[in-house]
């Protein structure tokens, strides 16, 4: 089966830019995760979709960030106005579970988005 | 408080060599625990999964281990090879209404020739 497919690979902006990261889940999968990966750090989540539908957004910089899922399979992660501790990798996962916990469908990351913020 | 914590923080062994990598957490109530291996610039990938009734579980040359009483897990890799170097990050998860799953901040692997 196809993986999750992440778009762009990098992205370096000035601060006080914006900039969208886009995802594409494994066909079929109903739950999507956008993480924020900084480095040497382990992802921490962001946003977590069932569907079209917010199931987590409780760490979500709502003043800056946003995202949606809008016909529930590929999704976008939206960042207005980009700071500098911004810089970070973008991750997006998917499962056929709801549950994050679920014992036989792990979350399948895609390769992520490193975004630099000069 | 529910956290994971991972140790070493970097490690660097002779390929053929075997390394331990240890993971300990505090999150309750516990549901399962999941170690993930994650290449350079790669997303994480699933290795093992195991539940507080699965001690060991192992996937090629990587063995997990799991002591639910003492909260501690470990992950074996034997006769390290090149491409075992990357980032192994252990992940917790509880069960409860709420959907988290906690993160260690990874043990970065290097295997050297």
């Amino acid at each position: 089966e196809a993986g999750v497919a992440q778009s762009p690979r990098y992205k370096i902006i000035e601060k006080r830019q914006s900039v969208a990261f886009w995802c594409n889940p494994i066909s079929g999968h109903a739950t999507l995760y956008w993480y924020q990966q900084i480095l040497g750090q382990g992802p921490k989540l962001l946003i977590q979709f069932q569907n079209n539908g917010v199931v987590d957004d409780s760490q979500l910089p709502k003043d800056r960030f946003s995202a949606e899922r809008l016909k529930g399979v590929d999704s976008t992660l939206k960042i207005q106005p980009a700071k500098l501790e911004d810089s970070a990798v973008y991750l997006c996962a998917s499962s056929a579970s709801r549950a994050a916990r679920s014992y036989n469908s792990p979350l399948h990351f895609g390769n992520g988005t490193r975004l630099t913020v000069t | 408080k529910n956290q994971v914590e991972q140790s070493p923080q970097s490690l660097i062994i002779l390929e053929g060599k075997n390394c331990t990598l240890q993971c300990n957490y505090t999150v309750s109530p516990f549901s399962n625990l999941r170690w993930y291996k994650q290449d350079t610039g790669r997303g994480p990938v699933s290795l093992t999964i195991m539940t507080f009734s699965e001690n060991t579980k192992s996937n090629g040359r990587y063995t997990a281990t799991l002591d639910a009483d003492t909260k501690q897990s470990s992950l074996h890799i034997t006769a390290s090879q090149l491409s075992d170097s990357a980032s192994y990050i252990c992940v917790v998860s509880e069960q409860t209404g709420a959907n988290n799953l906690f993160f260690g901040t990874g043990t970065r692997l290097t295997v050297i020739p």
